[in-house]
């Protein structure tokens, strides 16, 4: 079974530049999660998606974060203008539709640094 | 604030040493419990979890971890830790299936030979 694939592993950019990055979950996954992950720390969610519904974006900041899953399946997320503080590991999730615990199979992240 | 903490930030252990890592969570109510470990220069895998029934969960690796509820905490232990168990811990913990999950800051495990 194929797992979470995302793109691109990593980039570079200067502030105020903007960035995407994707990710595709894996097949038959309903739910959907973008975490982020700034080096030390633990991830932090930002998005979850339940199919091309948002769940929960609380923690997303929206003046520069975007995130999308237009056909309920892969999903871009979006920086835009770019800090020195959004240098971090960017992880997508996904979950199967189950009642028993909801483990998230995460893919490898992409590493954005900004300079 | 619903949070989970994690002890130790950083462990360094010989091999054959036995580890336990600390995990507490300030939830109320029903959770489920998750441990994650995260290899070098790999994604985060799952390696035991908690949903109910005994408290005493065994993962992969030979990695088990209990879940004290009246001390609101889910402890991972090995008794004979490896090199190749170098890596970053994680405890996790959401509230029902399909809510996102909460980490902790995570711990570095460094095993020497």
């Amino acid at each position: 079974e194929a797992g979470v694939a995302q793109s691109p592993r990593y980039k570079i950019i200067e502030k105020r530049q903007s960035v995407a990055f994707w990710c595709n979950p894996i097949s038959g996954h309903a739910t959907l999660y973008w975490y982020q992950q700034i080096l030390g720390q633990g991830p932090k969610l930002l998005i979850q998606f339940q199919n091309n519904g948002v769940v929960d974006d609380s923690q997303l900041p929206k003046d520069r974060f975007s995130a999308e899953r237009l056909k309920g399946v892969d999903s871009t997320l979006k920086i835009q203008p770019a800090k020195l503080e959004d240098s971090a590991v960017y992880l997508c999730a996904s979950s199967p539709p189950t009642r028993l615990g909801g483990e998230l199979f995460f893919g490898e992240g992409s590493r954005l640094t900004v300079l | 604030a619903q949070s989970v903490s994690q002890h130790n930030h950083h462990v360094i252990l010989s091999e054959a040493a036995s580890l336990e890592l600390g995990c507490n969570y300030s939830y109320g109510g029903t959770v489920n419990l998750f441990w994650y470990v995260q290899y070098p220069g790999q994604h985060l895998q799952l390696l035991l979890k908690y949903f109910s029934g005994d408290p005493l969960v065994k993962g992969i690796k030979g990695f088990e971890a209990e879940f004290i509820k009246s001390k609101f905490s889910f402890n991972l232990r090995k008794p004979s830790v490896q090199w190749s168990d170098t890596a970053e811990y994680f405890c996790a913990v959401n509230r029902h299936s399909g809510y996102a999950l909460n980490f902790g800051k995570g711990t570095s495990l460094l095993v020497t030979p």
